[in-house]
């Protein structure tokens, strides 16, 4: 079976901090996707990285997918309030159902103002 | 922009009540899944469909049942539903074909208490 492990599983801190959540498995992913959730909402889509290496940029928050494929950070700079939300990340596995997800368990991240 | 409707965001059902979950999507997505969201436990695939009257076990299926009889409309079924099943279940859709293809678009969710 194949997992993805988030880590922390919960983040407070204050606003203007910068933070990184990390998404790691022991299996290769062809793709990796990052959601945020707010409460009371549904996750939406916030990026893919695709290519081992990749890194991608989102205004304050830096993407990276590692060269192995098996692993992804999430970075956030300065976080403000509205960076707070449940934040998963989400596999495609090579041969895997079609358009199925593995999906990580998820980082509560709350910052104060 | 795609949408996916959740039929009711809260409901409270007693056990072993039958509950219909309702789910449709407006971009002609081959794929839906349901899943339900529990805290320290995270997103977990209840089932999918890959086509109309088509369903697929997911990794918790007892206890429910599905049924696509149009490609827009995923129904959720809890056939006697019980205490256990108190959780917040999400649908969500997705396209094999296009360029966007293994993005899940999700509702907003049905947040359902058993009592």
């Amino acid at each position: 079976t194949q997992l993805l492990e988030q880590s922390p599983q919960f983040l407070s801190i204050q606003e203007g901090e910068n933070l990184t959540v990390y998404c790691n498995s022991s299996s290769v992913f062809s793709s990796l996707q990052w959601y945020r959730q707010e409460p009371g909402e549904g996750p939406v889509l916030l990026v893919t990285v695709v290519t081992g290496g990749e890194v991608k940029k989102l205004k304050r928050l830096t993407f990276q997918f590692g060269d192995a494929r098996k692993d992804s950070s999430l970075h956030i700079t300065a976080a403000q309030p509205g960076d707070t939300g449940l934040y998963l990340c989400a596999g495609v596995s090579y041969g895997g159902s079609q358009g199925n997800l593995i999906f990580g368990k998820g980082t509560k991240l709350s910052v104060k103002p | 922009d795609v949408k996916v409707t959740q039929s009711s965001r809260y409901l409270v059902k007693r056990t072993g009540e039958k509950v219909f979950l309702e789910c449709v999507q407006d971009m002609d997505h081959e794929n839906m899944f349901w899943y339900r969201q529990d805290p320290g436990l995270g997103l977990r695939l209840i089932y999918f469909s890959y086509d109309v009257k088509m369903k697929e076990k997911g990794d918790i299926p007892e206890g429910y049942s599905v049924s696509r009889e149009k490609k827009e409309r995923f129904s959720l079924i809890l056939e006697s539903a019980s205490t256990n099943q108190t959780s917040m279940y999400l649908c969500a859709s997705s396209s094999w074909t296009s360029s966007a293809k293994n993005i899940q678009y999700f509702g907003a969710g049905t947040r359902l208490s058993v009592l």
